[in-house]
């Protein structure tokens, strides 16, 4: 079985530029996650899609970043403009459907972003 | 306070050894526990679900305790491979859902 698949892997920009992150989740997976890992932290919690609704997005900091999840399938996390401290690993998950929330997320590679 | 707290560590021991981990969370509306591994600038991979009648896979033994707040892990015998930093994960009940919080972490150093 295919896994999450994410890219690009790595990623260097400059500070104000524009950033765009691409996620497939496994296939049949209703649930999507977009979380951001800074060095030494565990993952937060940006964004949740239940097929293409958004379930949550409290910390997600919607004057810059933005998601979708077109077609309840792919998602892409984009950052618009950037600042040095967006500088983490942005890791994207997928589940089936949570029902009480006993379910694995399994995770992507995740995508390395360097903000200089 | 933070919604999910572990010991950072870092925990070095020696093979053979038994560690144990600790977390405690403070919504007590949390509905399910877990508990992730993570290798060194890998993604996380679930290692066991925590549920309240405690639970066991192999050398692992998870406990939760839902009146004081408190997720435990123990290795047992442990092996150079259990190196690595071990998540504490916490699902809250949600409008249409869950909100899942990750602590930041217990990093593990197994050396021969």
């Amino acid at each position: 079985e295919a896994g999450v698949a994410q890219s690009p892997r790595y990623k260097i920009i400059e500070k104000r530029q524009s950033v765009a992150f691409w996620c497939n989740p496994i296939s049949g997976h209703a649930t999507l996650y977009w979380y951001q890992q800074i060095l030494g932290q565990g993952p937060k919690l940006l964004i949740q899609f239940q097929n293409n609704g958004v379930v949550d997005d409290s910390q997600l900091p919607k004057d810059r970043f933005s998601a979708e999840r077109l077609k309840g399938v792919d998602s892409t996390l984009k950052i618009q403009p950037a600042k040095l401290e967006d500088s983490a690993v942005y890791l994207c998950a997928s589940s089936l459907q949570p029902g009480q929330g006993w379910v694995e997320q399994y995770f992507g590679p995740g995508t390395r972003l360097t903000v200089t | 306070r933070k919604e999910v707290e572990q010991d950072p560590g870092p925990f070095n021991v020696p093979e053979g050894a038994t560690v144990a981990f600790n977390c405690t969370y403070s919504n007590s509306a949390s509905q399910s526990f877990f508990w992730y591994r993570q290798d060194c600038r890998k993604e996380p991979k679930l290692l066991m679900s925590v549920y309240s009648s405690g639970n066991e896979d192999g050398r692992f033994t998870a406990q939760l305790n839902r009146a004081s707040q408190y997720i435990s892990l123990l290795i047992r015998d442990s092996k150079l491979s259990d190196s690595a930093t071990y998540l504490c994960v916490v699902n809250l009940g949600n409008t249409g859902g869950f909100k899942t919080i990750f602590g930041a972490g217990t990093r593990l150093f197994v050396k021969a």
